[in-house]
């Protein structure tokens, strides 16, 4: 069993749909994450949770939700997407203490495709 | 300026030579650097940490770092066809808890 895991690992929606994404962590972290990646741009980060609380939001638009109910469970609330939204998002986990913070621990992904 | 840059690549190394993987970063104050693998269709992984100036080496693989200089690097020694991946260079931004990742690099390794 992995770390992270994450479900689905494929979505096809269309603009209109309203779906989520969901990330489990195993690993007795403190902090997770979302990132996007997009084909050929860097790993974006989007929101971080530290102990449930959001410390970043890295200027998503509101099409997504995050919510974090304990520091296990990780969603990710999608409404009214764009076509260019499709892409791969990443659930990490971390243990959030000072330098550490950067050792991160990624679930396999979810293939966002929207129509 | 980016803040975190890496050759995308494709960067082509026969099998057993060393593969030197580079980065430069914006950030003056950034106290901590990490070398990410990627696989295709698969998500990334840790490899390397490094806090320090200098070199730190872990098997086949060593990190070094230069803060004057900021620049990060990874070498890996006697490649093998296993470590064709994207590699990732990330930092974190110095007070945030915020890990920001370069484009990254793909490196085939040739037999």
């Amino acid at each position: 069993e992995t770390g992270v895991t994450q479900t689905p690992r494929h979505l096809v929606m269309g603009m209109t749909n309203k779906k989520s994404l969901k990330c489990e962590q195993h690993l007795g972290h403190n902090a997770m994450y979302w990132y996007k990646q997009s084909a050929k741009k860097p790993l974006e980060l989007m929101f971080v949770y530290s102990l449930e609380e959001r410390v970043e939001n890295n200027s998503v638009p509101s099409r997504f939700s995050p919510e974090c109910p304990n520091s296990s469970h990780l969603f990710l609330h999608l409404h009214t997407l764009q076509p260019e939204d499709s892409a791969l998002y990443l659930c990490a986990s971390s243990q959030s203490r000072d330098r550490a913070t950067g050792e991160l621990f990624f679930g396999e992904g979810s293939r966002l495709t929207v129509l | 300026q980016k803040e975190v840059e890496q050759n995308s690549g494709p960067l082509s190394v026969p099998e057993g030579a060393i593969a030197s993987l580079n980065c430069t970063y914006s950030d003056r104050g950034s106290q901590s650097f990490f070398w990410y693998r990627q696989y295709s269709g698969k998500s990334p992984e840790l490899i390397m940490s490094i806090y320090s100036n200098g070199d730190k080496e872990d098997g086949r693989f060593t990190a070094q770092l230069n803060k004057a200089s900021q620049y990060v690097s990874l070498l890996i020694r006697d490649s093998q066809p296993s470590d064709s991946a994207t590699y990732l260079c990330a930092v974190r931004i110095q007070g945030a808890q915020k890990l920001v990742f370069g484009q990254g690099t793909r490196l085939t390794i040739n037999p």
